[in-house]
């Protein structure tokens, strides 16, 4: 069964640090991890998505990186700002539900930013 | 480009009641997912519909049921509503190419939830 966790569960910062979340996966066996956002009350925006090949993404300020050996992805925010305030929560598919769809998701960080 | 939309937003049943929600996906996507969130548990995955059949389920009651419409809409069913239930409901559609397996377009793309709360 494949568990997701994420560290650590809440973050708060100043405006303009750099910051990393770390997510850790049990099971290696990953055909690619996700990163999303949550905003209070609303659904879920995808950032970031890593493929099993790739060892990282970059868009804009953020860039994800993949080490399937190790079981870890990292987040990392740069020049953070009050609106990145957010829950961020990676997501792997469930490697053998024949599914890249059904998705495992970790617990999330919950980042405030101040500003 | 319209997003994924989720009616109604927000709910309150009491016990015992049933409760259906409805997603419509983004045009062109054929695959539709529902998800649970609560506090609790936090995300959990209950079923993947592509092309009007259930493709997968999570490990839920019988009670949480679903279907798919020709046209890609989703709805989702829970009858005999327990306090439990109480949560946000997650939709999200995918365009899942045929034959591309795990690679490809399956970023998935989240409507804004529907709120349940069970009293």
């Amino acid at each position: 069964k494949q568990e997701v966790t994420q560290i650590p569960a809440a973050l708060s910062v100043p405006e303009g640090e750099n910051l990393v979340l770390n997510c850790s996966f049990t099971d290696s066996a990953i055909y690619n991890l996700q990163w999303f956002r949550q905003d209070p009350g609303k659904g879920l925006t995808s950032l970031l998505l890593i493929q099993s090949s790739q060892r990282e993404q970059t868009s804009g300020r953020l860039n994800a990186s993949l080490d399937k050996s190790s079981g870890r992805s990292t987040l990392y925010i740069a020049a953070s700002q009050p609106g990145d305030s957010a829950t961020y929560l990676c997501a792997v598919p469930l490697a053998h539900s024949g599914s890249a769809r059904q998705l495992t998701f970790g617990s999330g960080t919950q980042l405030t930013v101040l500003p | 480009k319209a997003g994924v939309t989720q009616t109604p937003r927000y709910l309150i049943k009491t016990r015992g009641q049933q409760v259906t929600l409805s997603c419509s996906p983004i045009s062109g996507h054929r695959s539709v997912s529902w998800y649970q969130q609560t506090p609790g548990q936090g995300l959990q995955f209950l079923f993947e519909y592509f092309s009007e059949t259930q493709r997968n389920k999570g490990n839920f009651p019988g009670r949480f049921s679903g279907r798919q419409f020709s046209n890609s809409r989703s709805e989702m069913n829970v009858s005999t509503l327990e306090l439990g239930d109480s949560a946000l409901y997650l939709c999200a559609s995918s365009q899942k190419v045929p034959g591309q397996g795990f690679s490809g377009a399956n970023v998935l793309t989240f409507g804004a939830g529907s709120r349940l709360t069970v009293l």
